[in-house]
């Protein structure tokens, strides 16, 4: 069966600092893969999606990036992080079995102090 | 550009009664696909239940079933004995079916369901 896995679940970050959110998946191959944001109590934002190894499309320019070193790898990232990047990020994916339907990670909760 | 539109910020239903929730969309696309996913407290989305708009039979999973008018772009979700593990934010999705490349989901606002004794 398919499994996302995101690391890390919870994370507390200073302005300015770094950031590297992971996400993997298993059980498919060649899956489309996506992130999205959730700020409280609000709807949710697509920022990137992937539908391959080094294909990155991005939705909202912001201070975050996104990467695909892997198939089943997918990291957003931050050189330096803002108070505004606070939120919860969500990974998605959709596979070959069923093309039309994302499914989602656990999530992490990203607090910006 | 599609809309999602969920009027109802907030639902209440005692256990074990039915509650529906109402979800509309904007579209000029004549296949698509329609979601509702659940975001429990601990803020994982998971999926409760699709409907093909080619497919005019209604979608069921378990306690849960749509009623999904194409005309009037309506979709809502009737949860049916609802058990306090139903209380959690409920979002309608839908989008485009996938030509190759990566077709984008567009939520709705949500729907807080709160279930009580």
């Amino acid at each position: 069966s398919q499994t996302i896995h995101q690391w890390p679940a919870t994370l507390v970050q200073p302005v300015g600092s770094p950031l590297s959110l992971e996400c993997t998946v298993e059980g498919t191959s060649n899956p489309n893969l996506y992130w999205y944001r959730q700020a409280a109590g609000r709807g949710l934002q697509l920022l990137f999606y992937s539908v391959g190894i080094g294909q990155i499309s991005s939705e909202v320019p912001q201070n975050l990036s996104a990467s695909r070193p892997q198939d089943r790898q997918f990291i957003l990232s931050s050189k330096k992080l803002l108070l505004s990047d606070s939120g919860f990020y969500l990974c998605a994916m959709e596979s070959g079995n069923d093309p039309n339907t994302q499914y989602f990670g656990p999530g992490t909760r990203l607090t910006v102090l | 550009a599609q809309t999602v539109t969920q009027s109802q910020p907030e639902m209440s239903v005692q256990e074990a009664e039915t509650v529906t929730l109402s979800c509309t969309y904007d579209t000029s696309e004549s296949d698509y696909y329609l979601f509702w996913y659940k975001q429990p407290p601990s803020r994982q989305m998971i999926l409760v239940i699709r409907q093909e708009a080619y497919k005019q039979q209604n979608a069921t999973e378990n306690r849960f079933s749509v009623n999904f008018q194409k005309a009037a772009k309506s979709f809502s979700l009737k949860i049916s004995d609802s058990q306090l593990g139903d209380a959690a934010m409920y979002f309608c999705a839908y989008r485009t079916p996938t030509t190759g490349t990566a077709s984008k989901l567009t939520f709705g606002t949500g729907t807080r369901l709160q279930v009580t004794l």
